[in-house]
């Protein structure tokens, strides 16, 4: 079964615009991650919020994670074209296995 | 650094055949899964292996899915007999024992 749900499904930006992404999921977790995935290709790891963490920057991408309300967001500043992508966020209950949400499709129009 | 290698990548198969898949890891990475990817899903795992030995295959269909990791480096995940819902793409990823994964490419099996 998949433990996050990702919102919105789908999202059209202009290039330039910001781009946010929520997850909630339902029991407890040692880490939430975020994951790319360009159409037809692997996953790729972008950032990683530990459950005592509440917010998280990597460049371009800000996370944050309110264990409280079991939900995280991914946000992209200043998008890019390069963006457009498929983003998945994954928890882990500290077994090392992830369980995934069922992405948001992130379009950026030039 | 190579990455997760995998193959084929593309397969066509008729239902009720049999197919395989393979996958090397990163050099080093002792943990091993395989994910079964349906369209407008995310991964779903399938099976985690450490070094050789297998630590949960318990969302494996173990009917008609085999997997294997030979010492502990390269793995094959099998499909005996393939049905239709079986189409999907099958990722395979490593971790050196870290909360990170490393995902390969992925294979797409389309069973008609």
């Amino acid at each position: 079964s998949q433990q996050g749900e990702e919102d919105p499904q789908a999202l059209s930006i202009q290039e330039g615009e910001n781009a946010t992404m929520n997850c909630s999921y339902k029991t407890s977790i040692n880490n939430l991650q975020w994951y790319r995935q360009n159409s037809g290709r692997g996953l790729v790891h972008l950032i990683l919020i530990r459950s005592n963490e509440r917010e998280k920057h990597s460049g371009r991408l800000r996370v944050t994670l309110d264990t409280s309300k079991k939900s995280s967001s991914l946000l992209i500043t200043a998008s890019r074209a390069a963006d457009t992508a498929s983003y998945f966020c994954a928890t882990d209950a500290n077994d090392y296995k992830l369980s995934f949400g069922a992405g948001t499709t992130v379009t950026v129009r030039a | 650094e190579a990455g997760v290698a995998q193959s084929p990548r593309y397969k066509i198969i008729e239902k009720r055949q049999s197919v395989a898949f393979w996958c090397n890891p990163i050099s080093g990475h002792a943990t091993l899964y395989w994910y079964q990817q349906i369209l407008g899903q995310g991964p779903k795992l399938l099976i985690q292996f450490q070094n050789n030995g297998v630590v949960d295959d318990s969302q494996l269909p173990k009917d008609r899915f085999s997997a294997e990791r030979l010492k502990g480096v390269d793995s094959t995940l099998k499909i005996q007999p393939a049905k239709l819902e079986d189409s999907a793409v099958y990722l395979c990823a490593s971790s050196p024992f870290t909360h990170e994964q490393f995902f390969g490419p992925g294979t797409r099996l389309t069973v008609l």
